[in-house]
């Protein structure tokens, strides 16, 4: 059983599109996260949840929007997508905030 | 701004031997200090959180210096399989979790 599950695992697009990757985590977990890593392998902190309040808003486009419908899921909607957003994309958990963090497998974002 | 760095490396050691690399960070409000090591391609996962009074996992060990802010890590006799990036991970307080870029670690045969 995946602990924290996201997907799509892949994502190819073209620029302008609206995309979705959805998160879950089975672990009871209250707080949720997305992070972004870049080419440069850079991890760097977007989103973050705690029973399904926004907790973290770091600096990011407007034309991503995190929603938290229940605290084991927490997905993320891209608008007008750029070359730019081509990144993988983490979704995180944890028990308590901050704490040891768990993490999905990744989305590997391509905007062509 | 609240940052932590780290020597990106690479680290080319060979098979048994010791390696040590350290993270400083900027914050010294900062209560939470972790080692994560991610695979290519992979999920950063946890080696090991880090205590004040340091501590040691097998061939890890991991120490904190509070008062200069950094944190270190040390493998002996590496492994083949050690070979990874090593992100030192740094926190407290409203703005959760900050990740190193990450020290890119080498074991060759």
């Amino acid at each position: 059983d995946t602990a924290v599950s996201q997907t799509p695992k892949y994502l190819v697009t073209q620029m302008g599109n609206d995309k979705s990757i959805k998160c879950e985590q089975n672990l009871g977990h209250d707080t949720m996260y997305w992070y972004k890593q870049d080419s440069k392998k850079f991890l760097k902190i977007m989103f973050s949840y705690n029973n399904k309040e926004l907790i973290i808003n770091e600096t990011v486009p407007n034309r991503f929007s995190p929603k938290s419908p229940d605290k084991a899921h927490l997905n993320l909607h891209i608008n007008s997508l750029e070359l730019g957003d081509s990144a993988v994309y983490f979704c995180a958990s944890s028990h308590l905030f901050p704490g040891e963090l768990f993490f999905g497998e990744g989305s590997r974002l391509t905007v062509l | 701004r609240k940052e932590v760095e780290q020597d990106p490396g690479p680290f080319n050691v060979p098979e048994g031997a010791t390696v040590a690399f350290n993270c400083t960070y900027s914050n010294s409000a900062s209560q939470s200090f972790f080692w994560y090591r991610q695979d290519c391609r992979k999920e950063p996962k946890l080696l090991m959180s880090v205590y004040s009074s340091g501590n040691e996992d097998g061939r890890f060990t991991a120490q904190l210096n509070r008062a200069s802010q950094y944190i270190s890590l040390l493998i002996r006799d590496s492994k083949l399989s050690d070979s990874a990036t090593y992100l030192c991970v740094v926190g407290g307080g409203a703005d959760g979790l900050t990740f190193g870029k990450g020290t890119h670690l080498i074991i060759q045969p």
